[in-house]
């Protein structure tokens, strides 16, 4: 399985952009590299997922470069209620040994007004 | 809007006591997990199941058990509760051949 490694924490505004990188310098060709957010004391819940370039939809765009060694996690203009855990995974979602997605320590990303 | 249900969503409950956790899902999906998680700290897979009647062990050892007799229903077990067992446990559900996951809302166990 690909490991993933985030910084641990990360302190931000409201109203400015926020970018999580995670590394994972082990990826295989089918994995896709998916981002989730969790709010303490709920499931985690899915946000962007990508294979390569980039990704955009309604909360997020995902950034990966060419190698595939990373990926960043955008988060445009951020609010207080963005402040959670955020997730990055790699995966292929199908190899029976391998789809057994791999939830890492994640980036506390804490809001402040 | 949540399509996969966990319930109860608080327990308490004495050491001994045997107690389910339920999970349900309505989307179909074959693919179901249970993941543990203590506050602030990470989540650890703890059991999978691929459709109905497999059932395997995940990463972390647990002492809980799951059954997959449908494919919407996950159910855990544990026998005999212990302090060690307080957590939050959640339960996820995926299609094959997708890359996204959908998580309940958790079951926080406490006991005492």
């Amino acid at each position: 399985l690909a490991k993933t490694t985030q910084p641990i924490s990360m302190d931000s505004y409201e109203g400015q952009e926020v970018n999580i990188t995670c590394s994972h310098n082990n990826i295989a060709t089918n994995d896709y590299i998916t981002w989730y957010q969790q709010f303490p004391s709920q499931g985690p819940r899915f946000i962007i997922q990508g294979y390569k370039t980039k990704v955009t939809n309604e909360v997020a765009s995902l950034f990966i470069p060419a190698d595939r060694k990373s990926s960043t996690l955008s988060l445009p203009r951020v609010s207080l209620s963005d402040t959670a855990v955020y997730y990055c995974l790699v995966g292929d979602g199908i190899t029976y040994n391998t789809d057994k997605l791999i939830f890492g320590t994640g980036t506390r990303l804490q809001v402040f007004p | 809007e949540a399509d996969i249900y966990q319930t109860p969503r608080y327990l308490v409950i004495g050491t001994g006591k045997k107690i389910t956790l339920e999970c349900s899902q309505t989307m179909g999906h074959d693919k179901m997990y249970w993941y543990q998680q203590d506050p602030g700290m990470e989540l650890h897979l703890i059991h999978y199941s691929y459709g109905v009647n497999s059932t395997e062990k995940g990463d972390l050892s647990s002492e809980s058990t799951v059954s997959r007799i449908r494919t919407e229903h996950f159910p855990l077990t544990l026998e005999s509760a212990r302090p060690s067992h307080t957590s939050q446990y959640l339960c996820a559900s995926s299609l094959r051949d997708r890359h996204g996951y959908t998580f309940g809302s958790g079951t926080r166990l406490t006991v005492v």
